[in-house]
C-alpha cells in the first residue's frame, strides 16, 4: 500500500515536495517512481529511487528534480523546483519491478495545483 | 507528444472484440517489453498486461496482449460496459534511459 502526502497548492516558482509511505511491503524489491498526469491527460514518468539511493529522471524534468529515499521510515519523496502552472497534476507514488515499466503497486495519486 | 502513438479513441458494441494499438521505436518496444496499464476516471492505473502477453492475477482473460517489431496491441474480446476505460501502453525506453507511456485510448462501449 501506498500513500502519497504533501501540500495541494504550491506558488508558482516554489519548490514542489511529495512523500510517499510504503505500507505492507518491503521498502527494497521495488524501483520506487513518481509518475504524474495533468488534468484530462496521459501519464508522464518523473523518474525512480532505488533503496540504495540510485535515482534516473526524466530527461525532460531531470534539471529540476530530486528524489531520495529513507529505508528506515519506509518512505521516499520526490522534490522538483521552480514549478510553473504546467507541473500541476495528479502525482502518483509508485513501485516498479527493475528498469522497466512495470510498475506493479501504486498511490492513490495527489493532486498538485501550482497557482 | 509521447513517445509511444495510440489512437486517441476506440469503441466498440457488447460483445465484440476491440484491438488497441501502440506503435514505437526500436528504442523502446523494439527492444523492451510493453506494459498496458487501464484507468477509470478519478482512479490510479492498474497493470493489465505486463511483459507483452501476460496477465496478473485477476485480469480476465478477455484481455489479451501482442508485440510485432516496433508496434504492439491490446485486444479485449466479448466486450463489456465495465470495460470503458482510458488504457495506455508503456515501454523502457533504451535512449532515454526511462519509461515512456502512450498519450492513452480512451474506449467507449456503444
Amino acid at each position: 500500500h501506498l500513500q502519497e502526502s504533501g501540500p495541494g497548492l504550491v506558488k508558482p516558482s516554489a519548490t514542489l515536495s511529495l512523500t510517499c509511505s510504503v505500507s505492507g511491503d518491503s521498502i527494497y524489491p521495488y524501483y520506487w517512481s513518481w509518475i504524474r498526469q495533468p488534468p484530462g491527460k496521459g501519464l508522464e514518468w518523473i523518474g525512480y529511487v532505488f533503496y540504495t539511493g540510485s535515482t534516473k529522471f526524466n530527461p525532460s524534468l531531470k534539471s529540476r528534480v530530486t528524489m531520495s529515499v529513507d529505508t528506515s521510515k519506509s518512505q521516499f519523496s520526490l522534490k522538483m523546483t521552480s514549478v510553473t502552472a504546467a507541473d500541476t497534476a495528479i502525482y502518483y507514488c509508485a513501485g516498479a519491478v527493475g528498469e522497466t515499466a512495470d510498475v506493479q503497486e501504486w498511490g492513490q495519486g495527489t493532486l498538485v495545483t501550482v497557482s | 507528444q509521447s513517445v509511444l502513438t495510440q489512437p486517441s479513441s476506440a469503441s466498440g458494441t457488447s460483445g465484440q472484440r476491440v484491438i488497441i494499438s501502440c506503435s514505437g521505436s526500436n528504442s523502446n518496444i523494439g527492444s523492451t517489453y510493453v506494459y498496458w496499464y487501464q484507468q477509470f476516471p478519478g482512479t490510479a492505473p492498474r497493470l493489465l498486461i505486463y511483459r507483452n502477453n501476460q496477465r496478473p492475477s485477476g485480469v480476465p482473460d478477455r484481455f489479451s496482449g501482442s508485440k510485432s517489431g516496433t508496434s504492439a496491441s491490446l485486444a479485449i474480446s466479448g466486450l463489456r460496459s465495465e470495460d470503458e476505460a482510458n488504457y495506455y501502453c508503456a515501454a523502457w525506453d533504451d535512449s532515454l534511459s526511462g519509461v515512456v507511456f502512450g498519450g492513452g485510448t480512451k474506449l467507449a462501449v456503444l
